[in-house]
Parts: structure tokens; sequence; C-alpha cells
């Protein structure tokens, strides 16, 4: 199972861009990269995912480095709602989970 | 599409009694996954099944635990004889294929007293 090594809190202010980093250098060449989200008392919520593109969907945007060993999720506006605990995982057969970062959003 | 189901919410129990939970995934998901997740850390994998089989199991899954996905549909989550250290949140994932996003539901939250 690849390892991934995340910062373990972040802090932003609302309505500014947060970049969450991801390392992921263990990862296999045929596995996406998923990210999920889980806010206090619910299970945890997709993101968005990729390979090797950049990617956009309506929640985040999804930077992958060209050697696939890091990735970095981009909130291009956080707002209060967003806090939460945010998870990178190399997905294979089983989606294995780290601790993840929390992030705080500074009204 | 109504998401995943999870039931009971909530479940409290005495130690050494038994408990079974439910998930029902979204429909015509094949891959069906379960987790535990405790205050604190990230939600820890069990098992997971493609259809109706059961193709892994945690080697941290001790014997009492039990899951099932008889006809590919709906699962079931079973530990024999409880044990304080049970007490989690119990999430169920589906997806649609195997490398397609999960969808989780709410969990069931357990508590063994």
């Amino acid at each position: 199972d690849a390892k991934t090594t995340q910062p373990n809190s972040m802090e932003s202010n609302e309505e500014e861009p947060v970049h969450l980093p991801c390392n992921h250098s263990t990862i296999s060449g045929t596995d996406y990269i998923h990210w999920y989200r889980q806010l206090p008392s619910q299970g945890p919520e997709y993101v968005i995912h990729g390979l090797t593109s950049n990617v956009n969907n309506r929640m985040a945007s999804l930077a992958i480095a060209e050697d696939r060993k890091s990735s970095t999720l981009i909130l291009h506006r956080a707002t209060l709602r967003d806090a939460a605990v945010y998870y990178c995982i190399p997905r294979d057969d089983k989606i294995i989970f780290g601790k993840g970062t929390r992030l705080h959003i500074l009204p | 599409d109504t998401g995943v189901s999870q039931n009971p919410r909530h479940k409290i129990t005495k130690r050494g009694q038994n408990v079974t939970f439910r998930c029902d995934p979204i429909s015509e998901h094949n891959r069906l996954y379960w987790y535990r997740q405790t205050l604190g850390q990230g939600p820890e994998f069990l098992t997971y099944f493609q259809n109706e089989a059961q193709l892994e199991k945690s080697r941290l899954l001790s014997d009492r635990f039990s899951a099932e996905r008889p006809k590919g549909s709906f699962s079931t989550l079973e530990i024999q004889r409880t044990e304080q250290g049970d007490s989690a949140m119990y999430l169920c994932a589906s997806s649609l294929h195997s490398n397609s996003p999960l969808h989780f539901g709410n969990g069931t939250r357990l508590t063994v007293t």
C-alpha cells in the first residue's frame, strides 16, 4: 500500500485560496490520486481525483506533479464550511486512509 | 440515487453481546467497503466486496468480526462477543467499480458498555 505524508494541520483565512500538499512517493504508475474530506460527525466525502493531468471540478482543483510523487489540493476561495480533515489517498483496490490534514478556516 | 444508507445510526450494547449493522450501497455499485473510525483517527480499512465476493479482510480484524453481502446488494457487519475496544464509528462506502470514487454513509456509532 502506497504511503502518504500530509501536514497534521493548516490554517487559512476565509475567502482566501488554500493549498493542501501531499507526498505519495511510493505511488504505483496506475493508481489514481483521490482526495476526500471529512466534516465533523459525518462520513468522508469525495472531493476530486486524477491520474497525471491537473483536474478541476466545482469543489476544488488538483495539481499533480510531473513525477506523480506529490499532489496539491487547491480550494480557490475557502469558506467556513470547508473546515474539515482532508485525506490524500493513492487509489488501489482498497482505500487506505492516513491521518490527513485538519484545515482550520479563520473568519 | 439516495446515497449510502447505514442502520442503525447509533447502537449501545453491553460487553459480550452480539451486534449487527446493515449497509445499503448506491444501486449498481459493485464495490462495498467497511471501515472503522475512532476519535481523532482516520478511517481504518476492515474489508471489502466485489459484488457478493469478499476480496480482502484486514489482518487487524479479529475472528469476532464477520461481514456478508449475500446477493451483491446490501451488506451486514456482525461483531460477536463485543468488547469495549470495539466502540467506534463503523463506516460503509460503495463505488461503481475499482477505480471510481467511494461514496460513504454517515456511519453507525457503536458504544460498548
